[in-house]
């Protein structure tokens, strides 16, 4: 119940583009669901959190959807670039009682110019 | 915005040995701290939780004796590993927890053990 799904695994985009990538949940008390973004041999940074009472969030080019319902969240980042080019983790978490992260496995993103 | 610096960013240490990582909110309390290990194209794993003052809570499957985990002040954490092998080598990466900033991740640590 503590797992996030994440897919797809691996995705190629176009410059220009819009990159979807979707995550799936179990846990009905997780309210906190963050994107990040992970560079080779860096940390993961911050990209965007949503709180499970908005359906949707959006910071320049990238736009979380969240469905509550359907326990499923997802990531939009329109007119992709190739410096988007890294790996995107989607994430929850119960943020209220300071508990941990759970991660999903990854997307491998890659922008052709 | 928040920042943690983590260091230091790669170490190589000789099987047998010890070694430290750091892990330091620089403009916030960090009352959570969390320290997690990540294999090549792979997602981050769990390994402990920390919170300032008292003991670490460890993930299942993770030796305590073996990944030694101090938070003594609401800054710092530090992740000791002990009597390292091969095995160990890998990218460690701290987070840590606020109530403003969320959680805020540190720059890594890979660590080589030869």
């Amino acid at each position: 119940q503590q797992q996030v799904k994440q897919s797809p695994q691996s995705l190629i985009v176009q410059k220009g583009g819009i990159s979807i990538i979707n995550c799936a949940y179990e846990n009905t008390a997780f309210d906190y669901f963050p994107w990040y973004q992970q560079f080779p041999g860096k940390g993961p940074a911050l990209l965007i959190a949503i709180r499970p009472d908005v359906s949707e969030k959006k910071e320049g080019r990238f736009t979380i959807s969240f469905n509550k319902s359907a326990k499923q969240f997802s990531l939009h980042i329109m007119d992709s670039q190739p410096g988007d080019s890294a790996t995107y983790f989607c994430a929850a978490s119960m943020y209220h009682r300071a508990q941990k992260l759970v991660f999903g496995q990854g997307t491998r993103l890659t922008i052709n110019p | 915005g928040a920042v943690v610096s983590q260091h230091p960013s790669r170490v190589i240490c000789k099987s047998g040995t010890s070694v430290k990582i750091e892990c330091r909110s620089l403009d916030f309390q960090a009352t959570t701290m969390f320290w997690y290990r990540q294999f090549p194209k792979q997602s981050l794993m769990l390994m402990a939780t920390s919170n300032e003052g008292s003991k670490a809570t460890y993930e299942q499957g993770v030796e305590k004796d073996k990944f030694l985990i101090n938070h003594a002040s609401l800054t710092l954490s530090t992740l000791t590993v002990t009597s390292a092998h091969p095995e160990d080598s890998s990218f460690y990466i701290c987070s840590a927890r606020d109530n403003n900033y969320g959680y805020t991740f540190g720059s890594g640590t890979r660590l080589t053990v030869v």
